[in-house]
């Protein structure tokens, strides 16, 4: 089955700073790729999301690449904000199927 | 807007106890799934379901079950609650059969078990 591993589990940035999120894949048939952000006593919510016959997708100060030669796939935030504290999951899977894979999660904390 | 309901935020049983976790959509949707958040380990799943009285395993589906007997209400299910149980549960939903679907989530249930 998918695999999906996700780095670093925890990323400190100061306010106003880019962070990046590394997540790889193992199952070559993925396709769809999202990435949730979990506040504080919420479920996970969609944040942004890439298929795979596109190389990058932006969503104001969030963006998201993918490489499928390599099998990666990465969430990039500019000019961070307190707000954007939260535990953020990457995903991955595959058209026609109900089953979504999630990584481990990285706690991202935006230091004002 | 979406919304995912589950039955309590905060749950305490002890072990042995037969625990009902449950969760109600409001949107028709047709997936809906069951989930455990641990802490290093990411969101796993228990189990699914594409349709009323369908079900399928997820990646752990060992001590648990599930209900659907309507569209909008999923049930999950510890027969014997056992203190390797307590977790964070998570609801979700999504619209139609095929994957590629944005997924709802419930806000979670913190189960303890004792």
């Amino acid at each position: 089955g998918e695999n999906v591993e996700q780095h670093p589990s925890t990323l400190s940035v100061q306010e106003g700073d880019s962070a990046v999120i590394k997540c790889t894949y193992s199952d070559s048939a993925s396709n769809y790729f999202p990435w949730y952000k979990q506040e504080l006593g919420k479920g996970p919510q969609l944040i942004i999301d890439i298929r795979s016959n596109v190389g990058e997708k932006k969503d104001q100060r969030i963006a998201v690449t993918l490489n499928k030669t390599a099998k990666h796939f990465s969430l990039h935030i500019t000019e961070t904000q307190p707000e954007d504290s939260a535990v953020y999951f990457c995903a991955a899977s595959r058209e026609g199927y109900q089953k979504v894979t999630f990584g481990i999660g990285t706690k991202l904390q935006v230091i004002p | 807007d979406v919304k995912v309901t589950q039955s309590s935020r905060y749950l305490v049983k002890r072990t042995g106890e037969k625990v009902f976790l449950e969760c109600v959509q409001d949107m028709d949707h047709e997936n809906m799934f069951w989930y455990r958040q641990d802490p290093g380990l990411g969101l796993r799943l228990i189990y699914f379901s594409y349709d009323v009285k369908m079900k399928e395993k997820g990646d752990i589906p060992e001590g648990y079950s599930v209900s659907r007997e309507k569209k909008e209400r999923f049930s999950l299910i510890l027969e014997s609650a056992s203190t390797n149980q307590t977790s964070m549960y998570l609801c979700a939903s999504s619209l139609v059969r095929f994957a590629g679907n944005e997924q709802f989530f419930g806000p979670g249930t913190r189960l303890t078990v004792l």
